[in-house]
């Protein structure tokens, strides 16, 4: 069974500067997505970037960027020039290929950025 | 907006009772899948349809059901409820029905359930 572990519960960061949410994730599996999900105040789910195992490259979305290691089983998020709105939840997310979002879940990070 | 849309927002029920969630997908999307966001479990994926079949089961309780109707809209049925079954409960929509295929899942802003 596949398992996605956040280790941080909480952090907390100035405006502007950056911040590194981690995840980590156990699978048997070679071909797999990972995703990253905001979940701000109005509990809307926001996909934030996402990975796919066999691209080398990182994903980069703006000031979102991962740092994917699938032989660590590692996948974090970087977030740049951080702002007031990126306070939110966090959430790491795994999804075997074709298992149609059947997404496995990381418990989630709280970050705040503070003014 | 995600274009998904939940009915109701809000939902307080008794133990015992029996409650509906209702979930619009984005207008196209063929796949709806069912997530529970509680504090003792995080996030679970329940259920997935596909232009009106099941398609893969998560961890859904007997209790809870589910369908998709002709016009794409899916409603999750919790029955005999617990206290244990206070969460969030989100759908989320995509076009796909198998394979990630560069599509992205939708999610609707949840339907939070209080069951006193």
């Amino acid at each position: 069974a596949q398992t996605v572990t956040q280790s941080q519960p909480e952090m907390s960061v100035q405006e502007a500067e950056t911040v590194t949410l981690s995840c980590t994730y156990d699978t048997s599996e070679s071909n797999y997505y990972l995703f990253w999900y905001k979940q701000p105040p109005s509990r809307q789910m926001i996909l934030v970037i996402r990975q796919e195992a066999y691209k080398q490259q990182n994903a980069t979305e703006n000031r979102f960027s991962v740092n994917f290691q699938k032989a660590a089983k590692s996948f974090s998020l970087k977030i740049s020039d951080s702002q007031l709105g990126d306070t939110a939840m966090y959430f790491c997310a795994f999804m075997k290929q074709r298992s149609n979002y059947q997404l496995i879940w990381g418990a989630g990070t709280k970050l705040i950025i503070k003014p | 907006d995600s274009g998904v849309t939940q009915t109701p927002k809000h939902l307080i029920t008794a133990t015992g009772q029996r409650v509906t969630l209702r979930c619009s997908p984005r207008s196209g999307d063929l796949s709806v899948y069912w997530y529970q966001q509680s504090l003792d479990q995080g996030l679970q994926f329940l259920i997935q349809y596909y232009n009106g079949e099941e398609r893969a089961k998560g961890n859904i309780l007997e209790r809870f059901s589910a369908q998709q109707f002709p016009d794409l809209h899916s409603e999750l049925n919790l029955s005999s409820l617990e206290l244990g079954d206070s969460a969030l409960y989100f759908c989320a929509s995509s076009v796909a029905g198998t394979g990630l295929m560069n599509t992205e899942a939708f999610f609707g802003q949840g339907t939070r359930l209080t069951v006193v």
